[in-house]
């Protein structure tokens, strides 16, 4: 089945700092991942959707100049978390729709980060 | 605005017991449900879906009913097994273009031996 995958699976930043996040779908083309973030015992809230070639759209609340994402390839989508601050510790997940699957939706194992 | 809900945050069954978890959705436009299974600190992992032209699927221990009237959907897994342990998440999407999921809140199952 489709697989996507996400590096690094677990990260500590100091303060200030910038952390790139990696989302690849390895056996299929993605022109279209999503990001998701968790905080402990939530749901999975969408912070934007990434589309290769062309800018992110992202959701109602999140700071595009704070949550950097790039899609250069139909392969590789990055999540970059600028300046980071303690209150972006979070579960990050990144998805993509294999559309020869059905259209599922695959998830990558997600990337805990944790800002000190 | 909850689109996607799971009113029970967590169910315990006995072993080899149904497990029957329900979700229920607000939009209408909603067409393609999923089910996914979630352990801590990793990637929620696929389990089974439903279009709306169907009402029911079924995969192995697994099998999801759709109720398009009532807005509903349930996930049974029987016999339930100790591995199953898990947080539960439904999700509803549309099936044109590539539109994101809609997340349930979860539902955490204990798979009691």
């Amino acid at each position: 089945g489709a697989v996507v995958s996400q590096h690094p699976s677990r990260v500590i930043c100091k303060s200030g700092t910038s952390v790139k996040i990696e989302c690849r779908s390895l056996d299929f083309q993605a022109t279209t991942m999503f990001w998701y973030r968790q905080f402990p015992k939530q749901s999975l809230m969408l912070m934007a959707t990434s589309n290769e070639g062309s800018k992110a759209t992202y959701e109602q609340g999140v700071e595009k100049d704070k949550f950097l994402i790039n899609h250069a390839s139909l392969t590789l989508s990055t999540l970059t978390v600028t300046s980071a601050h303690p209150e972006d510790s979070s579960f990050y997940i990144c998805s993509a729709r294999a559309s020869r699957s059905g259209n599922t939706i695959y998830f990558g194992e997600g990337s805990w980060l944790t800002v000190v | 605005d909850q689109q996607v809900k799971q009113n029970s945050p967590s169910l315990s069954v006995q072993e080899g017991r149904i497990s029957i978890l329900n979700c229920d959705y607000t939009n209408s436009m909603f067409d393609y449900f999923l089910w996914y299974k979630k352990y801590p600190a990793e990637g929620p992992t696929f389990l089974i879906s439903i279009s709306s032209i169907k009402d029911k699927n079924e995969d192995g221990r697994f099998t999801v009913f759709l109720n398009k009237s009532a807005k509903h959907l349930s996930l049974h897994i029987v016999p339930s097994q100790p591995g199953d342990s898990a947080v539960y998440f439904c999700a509803a999407s549309w099936s044109t273009g590539n539109t994101p999921l809609v997340f349930g809140k979860g539902t955490r199952l204990s798979v009691i031996a």
